[in-house]
């Protein structure tokens, strides 16, 4: 059973333009979070996707936005980058609702770096 | 809102050693979660225990139990027969749930306890 996708697994883009990263979980999996991690910040939830909807947002501001298809399969976009925005991002996804019914799986991550 | 804190950035331990990771935590909520996930350096988030706050019995999986007290907000993580391949960052993490058990994949990480096994 193949785990938790993203891709790219490398990034690297100059300030003010915009990324898109992308995220496939695990096959059945309807339940996508990303995270960003950060030497400083530690690890900080951005956002939840189930079912295509966003169910929660962490306190990023509206340059960083995601979107689930009807697949499942998650993106997330950061407009008009900023230096502070390099970081690992990571994406987990679960079979149910939240993790506290099944096991969340994380993906290997994305390196953003912005130059 | 809810905070986990790890007071240990690090942590050392002997090949075939136990070693306890702490984490504290604040919530006002009544029902939910606590994790232990592992980070190796190949940046792969694994779960390694998981605990239900409802749940008195403290949670084990093979070499590695947790040691929840719910009224001090505290959940350590214990590594028994600690083996090289252990070496990881090591998080502390929370994530609370509703009156029917439903969370929303918002966990709340601790800072991270980076565990070195010496040979």
């Amino acid at each position: 059973k193949a785990g938790v996708t993203q891709t790219p697994r490398y990034l690297i883009k100059t300030r003010g333009q915009q990324v898109t990263l992308s995220c496939s979980p695990i096959s059945g999996h309807r339940s996508v979070s990303w995270y960003q991690q950060t030497p400083g910040q530690g690890l900080q939830f951005l956002f939840e996707y189930f079912s295509e909807t966003q169910r929660n947002k962490g306190n990023f501001p509206g340059r960083f936005s995601g979107r689930q298809f009807s697949n499942s399969r998650s993106e997330m976009n950061v407009s008009t980058l900023e230096l502070g925005d390099s970081a690992l991002y990571l994406c987990a996804s679960s079979l149910t609702t939240g993790f506290g019914h099944s096991e969340a799986f994380f993906g290997q991550g994305t390196r953003l770096t912005v130059v | 809102a809810q905070t986990v804190t790890q007071s240990q950035p690090e942590m050392s331990v002997q090949e075939a050693e136990t070693v306890t990771l702490s984490c504290t935590y604040d919530t006002s909520e009544s029902n939910y979660y606590l994790f232990w996930y592992k980070q190796p350096p190949s940046r792969q988030m694994i779960l390694v225990i998981r605990q239900e706050a409802y749940k008195q019995q403290n949670a084990t999986e093979n070499r590695f139990s947790v040691n929840f007290q719910k009224a001090a907000k505290s959940f350590s993580l214990k590594i028994s027969d600690s083996q090289l391949g252990d070496t990881a960052m090591y998080f502390c993490a929370f994530i609370g749930t509703n009156a029917g058990g439903t969370s929303y994949g918002k966990l709340t990480f601790g800072q991270g306890t980076i565990l070195t096994v010496h040979p």
